[in-house]
């Protein structure tokens, strides 16, 4: 079935570095990746999105790349600050839009 | 403003006891979902309704059901709840089905099972 990978599961950086997620997605149909910031006993968030008719999006000190063929995705943070320190979700959407697939999540530490 | 709700947001039942959870939205959106997020683990869908649609993933237990009475409201029902049905529970909804259509998440409701 549908699958999506996402390493490291455990990602610690001094206050000021940048921090890359990385995922995989088996579906070959799928074309929308939404990335989640989850804070501690606190809803997921949208923080940024991809379509699969782009390779990178940036906002701010945020930015993720697409590379369909390999079928990866990335997230890159770049000057952490303690406030990024959250579990942060990949996930790939189908081409029907309605089912999300989740990764397992990356649980960010950002040292001050 | 809340967006999505959900209640309640703390929830202890005892095995076997039928418990049910609450969404609701403000949004008018179309779709609601249900995930079932376990500790340390991404959040997993159950069901989601298009309006009145119901929409069933193929390994939810039939141990878990749904109810949308209307367009704001849509219920979790766990007939007969085990000690591995502790977890947080997660309403989300969405304006529209396809992939321009990001989820909103309610804050969580998280049950345990005695």
């Amino acid at each position: 079935g549908e699958n999506v990978e996402q390493h490291p599961s455990t990602l610690s950086v001094q206050e000021g570095d940048s921090a890359v997620i990385k995922c995989t997605y088996s579906d070959s149909a799928s074309n929308y990746f939404p990335w989640y910031k989850q804070e501690l006993g606190k809803r997921p968030q949208l923080i940024i999105d991809i379509r699969s008719n782009v390779g990178e999006k940036k906002d701010q000190r945020i930015a993720v790349t697409l590379n369909k063929t390999a079928k990866h995705f990335s997230l890159h943070i770049t000057e952490t600050q303690p406030e990024d320190s959250a579990v942060y979700f990949c996930a790939a959407s189908n081409t029907g839009g309605f089912k999300t697939i989740f990764g397992a999540g990356t649980r960010l530490f950002v040292k001050a | 403003d809340a967006m999505v709700i959900q209640n309640p947001r703390y929830q202890v039942t005892q095995f076997g006891k039928p418990v049910t959870l609450s969404c609701s939205q403000t949004l008018n959106h179309n779709v609601m979902y249900w995930y079932q997020q376990k500790s340390s683990q991404a959040p997993k869908l159950l069901f989601h309704y298009y309006d009145k649609d119901f929409n069933n993933e193929a390994d939810t237990p039939d141990n878990f059901q749904s109810r949308r009475p209307n367009t704001s409201f849509c219920f979790l029902d766990i007939r007969s709840p085990g000690l591995g049905d502790t977890a947080m529970y997660l309403c989300a909804t969405s304006r529209d089905l396809g992939p321009n259509n990001e989820q909103f998440f309610g804050p969580g409701t998280r049950l345990t099972v005695l």
